[in-house]
């Protein structure tokens, strides 16, 4: 009964390819995130939907764009990948994202090596 | 702009030693400050919060209190045990905001 579970877990490809990276939330959350973590653990919001609509996109390059097909999921898909997309990317989501201590659910993470 | 400092890891202790790390931030308003925690190969688990000055977050041994007059965030724990050994993040978020603003992480390894 994984709350929030991402597919896959580990990816490698060459750089100039498309890929997608797809999350689930079984917690009947009606707000999705990704956050890109780089290779110092740096960790930082690149989207966030709610109810199915963009409500933050963090100077994202166009290369990466969302996809909410229903609340429960928010997929990533990723344009001619280049070198520096390589990191873990984690999705999250939480119930209430106005709510002053709003928790952000994680799911592990798929790392994405681009070679 | 909302940005949150931590102290550059790792930290190394001893098991059963006492644990700080800092954390500062930077940000418009009066928000909540968390501690989310990485396990290795996991994804974060929220550790503790609070949502106002002078409240106190804890869970499973870890304490942090939110001091408006030194905007800082510390995380302390009592007497740390191997199983305590992963990345530790310290994270915002301001009231009308939907984004968790991370600081840098720092990873604590405990040692037998």
């Amino acid at each position: 009964d994984t709350a929030v579970s991402q597919t896959p877990k580990y990816l490698v490809t060459q750089m100039g390819n498309d890929k997608s990276i797809k999350c689930e939330q079984n917690l009947g959350h009606d707000t999705m995130y990704w956050y890109k973590q780089d290779s110092k653990k740096f960790l930082k919001i690149m989207f966030s939907y709610n109810n199915k609509e963009l409500i933050i996109n963090e100077t994202v390059p166009n290369r990466f764009s969302p996809k909410s097909p229903d609340k429960a999921h928010l997929n990533l898909h990723i344009n001619s990948l280049e070198l520096g997309d390589s990191a873990v990317y984690f999705c999250a989501s939480s119930p209430d994202p106005l709510a002053p201590a709003g928790e952000q659910y994680f799911g592990p993470g798929t790392r994405l090596t681009v070679t | 702009g909302n940005s949150v400092t931590q102290m550059e890891g790792p930290v190394t202790l001893s098991e059963e030693a006492f644990l700080t790390i800092n954390c500062t931030y930077t940000a418009t308003g009066y928000p909540s400050l968390f501690w989310y925690v990485q396990y290795p190969g996991e994804g974060l688990q929220l550790l503790l919060k609070a949502t106002k000055a002078d409240d106190k977050g804890s869970n499973k041994g870890f304490e942090a209190t939110y001091r408006k007059e030194t905007t800082s965030f510390h995380l302390e724990k009592g007497s740390v045990q191997v199983s305590d050994s992963a990345v530790y993040f310290c994270a915002l978020m301001n009231t009308g905001f939907q984004k968790l603003v991370f600081g840098t992480g720092t990873r604590l390894l405990v040692s037998p």
